[in-house]
């Protein structure tokens, strides 16, 4: 157990619509990272966010948005989905601003029908 | 090293064997270079990591090569197990970014 959380496990939906997957950081990470992996695919970064603040931005869809609660857990808000949106998403934290070990929760898999 | 494709390149090792990961990474600038493995349907889990200014370091069955010269970098896994399946990817951190390979799935061979 890593210590992230990610809620929920798992999504269905249907194309046009609109979801929110939400992440919490280990304890005292003040970094988190959202990441795309579609199937048999290697991970896609798609934006970072340090003490709620964005801190750096990867090949993150104008579709979709995150945010960096207070409380520093996090959200990714995916719209207007498509066929193709159909992926594992993983958040991840870290202690600081990125160079050190990532830790991952268990991410959500998300079916757009 | 930037994660593309659609098929994940596959090595097939004999359970018992020594497995050798290999990957190349972009940026001669990285300075911090991860590995990292995902198990099917988890989450990808930290395994190793080596600093520039070393070229070998050894976890519990794992090694971990760095060739900057080259910029390659390698994980060997000594006497493999079915534990060890997965899929392995190698990250190094550029500018405060973790750039990740594509992977590489271990099959293990009874």
């Amino acid at each position: 157990d890593s210590g992230v959380t990610q809620t929920p496990k798992h999504l269905i939906t249907a194309t046009g619509q609109r979801v929110t997957l939400r992440c919490s950081p280990r304890s005292g990470d003040l970094s988190v990272y959202w990441y795309q992996q579609s199937l048999d695919q290697g991970l896609q970064f798609l934006i970072q966010y340090y003490n709620g603040e964005e801190r750096a931005k990867g090949n993150i869809l104008e579709r979709f948005s995150a945010q960096q609660f207070p409380d520093l857990h996090s959200e990714l808000n995916l719209s207007s989905l498509e066929l193709g949106d159909s992926a594992l998403y993983f958040c991840a934290s870290s202690v600081g601003l990125g160079l050190e070990t990532q830790y991952f929760g268990p991410g959500t898999r998300l079916l757009v029908l | 090293g930037e994660s593309v494709g659609l098929h994940l390149p596959t090595l097939s090792v004999q359970e018992g064997d020594n497995s050798i990961i290999n990957c190349a990474y972009s940026n001669s600038a990285s300075d911090y270079f991860i590995w990292y493995k995902q198990e099917s349907g988890k989450g990808p889990q930290f395994i190793i990591d080596i600093r520039s200014n070393m070229d070998k370091r050894q976890g519990q069955r794992v090694t971990v090569l760095l060739n900057k010269t080259v910029k390659h970098l390698s994980l060997q896994i000594a006497a493999t197990q079915p534990g060890d399946s997965a899929v392995y990817f190698c990250a190094e951190n550029s500018n405060y970014q973790l750039i990740w390979g594509a992977g590489t799935k271990l099959i293990i061979k009874p």
